[in-house]
């Protein structure tokens, strides 16, 4: 069955780093996405992309965050800067009705 | 905003019906979801109903949907351990950005 691929499963990094987060969606998806789940709270929508650019965006993602397709297979979620609450469980999806989590990176900013 | 919501524990016995139940406050949901989360893992899609539509069954998993009082239910028949885990209920309005329910975690004593 088709993967949602995310590495690396953890990243530890110093605040004020920047971190990279990488994902591989399914091939033939379209619309791409990034949710995080901070620990002890509720999975939070952060960002959707379709058509080579950001089709929704909530309020978290502000001027810190940036998402990239760089390549026909790669989908990046960029964090500058990063603050100790940027800690969390990042997770990649893929598709459209109904779809695919990758396993997620879990961020540690210490 | 949107919002949805689950109790956070469920226990039962090996064999026992389980069920998970959500309340949810956006009207115009179009999609209602269930997701299951092992530990240490991703999110998994288990079943998604459309909103006009008000049971769908899927070998042991029975979802009903309740759009009056905009609640949301998982049976899960003859539950085994393997079944333990944390659910995840999710609305949607045209398959794009999901809310997230806090999760139940289902607890399978043998």
């Amino acid at each position: 069955e088709p993967e949602v691929t995310q590495t690396p499963s953890h990243q530890v990094t110093q605040m004020g780093q920047e971190v990279i987060l990488r994902c591989v969606p399914i091939s033939n998806h379209l619309y791409f996405y990034w949710y995080r789940q901070i620990l002890g709270q509720k999975v939070e929508f952060l960002v959707s992309f379709y058509n080579n650019e950001i089709s929704e965006k909530s309020e978290i993602f502000d001027d810190q965050f940036s998402v990239e397709r760089p390549d026909g297979s790669n989908f990046t979620l960029k964090i500058r800067s990063t603050k100790l609450e940027d800690s969390a469980m990042y997770f990649c999806a893929s598709g459209g009705v109904g779809y695919t989590f990758g396993s997620g990176t879990r961020l540690t900013v210490v | 905003g949107e919002d949805v919501e689950q109790s956070l524990f469920l226990s039962v016995r090996e064999g026992d019906s389980s069920v998970i139940n959500c309340t949810y406050t956006d009207s115009s949901s179009t999609y209602l979801y269930w997701y299951k989360q092992e530990p240490g893992a991703g999110l998994q899609l288990l079943t998604y109903i459309f909103s006009n539509m008000d049971m769908k069954q899927d070998q042991r998993l029975t979802v009903l949907l309740n759009k009056k009082d905009k609640h949301l239910s998982l049976r899960i028949a003859d539950t085994q351990t393997g079944d333990s885990a944390i659910y995840f209920c999710a609305e949607s309005n045209q398959g794009g950005k999901l809310i997230f329910g806090q999760g139940t975690e289902l607890s399978v004593k043998p």
